[in-house]
């Protein structure tokens, strides 16, 4: 299964940009890059997805590498609803419907 | 609306007594799957669906069942539960292209005493 790698914990202020990354060397060239968050308490909700060029939506940026080995999920001004735990998996037709999410990242945002 | 609804919300039970969790999808999705999140464990799979009568185990499906009868239900079922299986647990829905997003349940936390 396409794995990725994402660190631990990130800490951020309040209405400051945020960048948290991901690393997904083993991606294949038709996977699909997808990030989620989930709240203390809730399920997981979608933030943005992409394959090959940047993305942005009402909610987040998605940057992707040229080599498409990492990318980056931006949050253009942080707030404290953004506080959770980011995750970035990989979503492809190599048996990938498994969706490996890992651990993900725990997003802190000070007032 | 789209939306996953999972019930209960909450569930406090007891060692063996058999429960099920339910999940259903107005969405007409192919793909249906369930997680289980525990501290420091991050979001795991146990179980998940391409499509009715077809199921797959995920990476923790030891002392769970599912069933797919209808393409719109995916419950959870805890024959046996333990207290190893308190947790969150979400399902999720999909379509079937990896360029759709996946629509998650509000989760449902389980404690088995």
């Amino acid at each position: 299964d396409a794995k990725t790698t994402q660190p631990n914990s990130m800490e951020s202020n309040e209405e400051e940009p945020v960048h948290l990354p991901c690393n997904h060397s083993t991606i294949s060239g038709t996977d699909y890059i997808h990030w989620y968050r989930q709240l203390p308490s809730q399920g997981p909700e979608y933030v943005i997805h992409g394959l090959t060029s940047n993305v942005n939506n009402r909610m987040a940026s998605l940057a992707i590498a040229e080599d498409r080995k990492s990318s980056t999920l931006i949050l253009h001004r942080a707030t404290l609803r953004d506080a959770a735990v980011y995750y970035c998996i990989l979503r492809g037709s190599r048996g990938a419907q498994k969706l490996v999410f890992g651990q993900g990242t725990r997003l802190t945002i000070n007032p | 609306e789209a939306q996953v609804t999972q019930n209960p919300r909450y569930l406090i039970t007891v060692t063996g007594k058999k429960l099920t969790v339910t999940c259903s999808q107005n969405m007409n999705h192919e793909y249906m799957s369930w997680y289980r999140q525990d501290p420091g464990l991050g979001l795991r799979q146990i179980y998940y669906s391409m499509n009715v009568e077809v199921t797959d185990k995920g990476d923790v499906p030891e002392g769970y069942k599912v069933s797919r009868k209808e393409k719109r239900n995916f419950p959870l079922i805890l024959e046996s539960p333990s207290p190893n299986q308190t947790s969150l647990y979400s399902c999720a829905s999909g379509g079937w292209t990896d360029n759709e997003k996946l629509f998650f349940g509000s989760g449902t936390q389980l404690s088995v005493l």
